[in-house]
């Protein structure tokens, strides 16, 4: 039972390179989201997920899409990089709804 | 968004208890969380209460919340050196598919 896991672990970026930022779960877990942590501003909600096939904005959308074509995995889509989106991005994932959430390690994203 | 506030910083001296303070900004959060950030980790969850509870304890920890003043607060009692790290306390957002609705983190330093 591995929890949540997040690959890549590192990742540098030059600006207008794209990539996705893989998570998965094997928890069989509902709900699923992705944060991204700054100094100074703790982490922020880019994107959640309520269940297989749904998506909806968070608080810091821009910039990012993703998907949930299969229950345990969420992905997180950078289509032209900038040196804003160098950041520290979490995934999170959770059975129901007032359960705590459960945090991968993260992936260390730069973009130059 | 509104914020959940915390102080940015403490420092306790090794034996002593810490108490992290933080208020939050959803009445209607089912639960509170406190979340631990040790350096270059994702976040792992120490403990939760209840919304309908005043104070839950689990071992060194002491959750104390007052729901009319928003006001929640983590005590660690016999403070280590191998507490150090940041705190998170977190709300849960029914409007965001329930995410957590982070503070900025309570950086804790535990000096000898």
């Amino acid at each position: 039972n591995a929890g949540v896991t997040q690959t890549p672990k590192f990742r540098v970026l030059k600006t207008g390179q794209s990539m996705t930022l893989l998570c998965a779960q094997d928890m069989n877990h509902e709900y699923m989201y992705w944060y991204r942590q700054d100094p100074g501003m703790g982490l922020r909600l880019i994107h959640y997920s309520v269940g297989e096939g749904t998506t909806a904005k968070g608080e810091v959308p821009d910039g990012y899409n993703v998907s949930r074509l299969k229950k345990q995995n969420f992905l997180l889509g950078l289509e032209s990089a900038a040196p804003s989106q160098t950041s520290v991005y979490f995934c999170a994932s959770r059975r129901q709804n007032i359960e705590p959430l459960h945090f991968g390690n993260g992936t260390r994203l730069t973009v130059t | 968004g509104e914020d959940v506030e915390q102080s940015l910083f403490l420092s306790v001296r090794e034996g002593d208890s810490s108490v992290i303070n933080c208020t939050y900004t959803d009445s209607s959060s089912t639960y509170l969380y406190w979340y631990k950030q040790e350096p270059g980790a994702g976040l792992q969850l120490l403990t939760y209460i209840f919304s309908n509870m005043d104070m839950k304890q689990d071992q060194r920890l002491t959750v104390l919340l007052n729901k009319k003043d928003k006001h929640l607060s983590l005590r660690i009692a016999d403070t280590q050196t191998g507490d150090s790290a940041i705190y998170f306390c977190a709300e849960s957002k029914e409007n965001s598919g329930y995410a957590l609705n982070f503070g900025k983190g309570t950086s804790l330093l535990v000096t000898p």
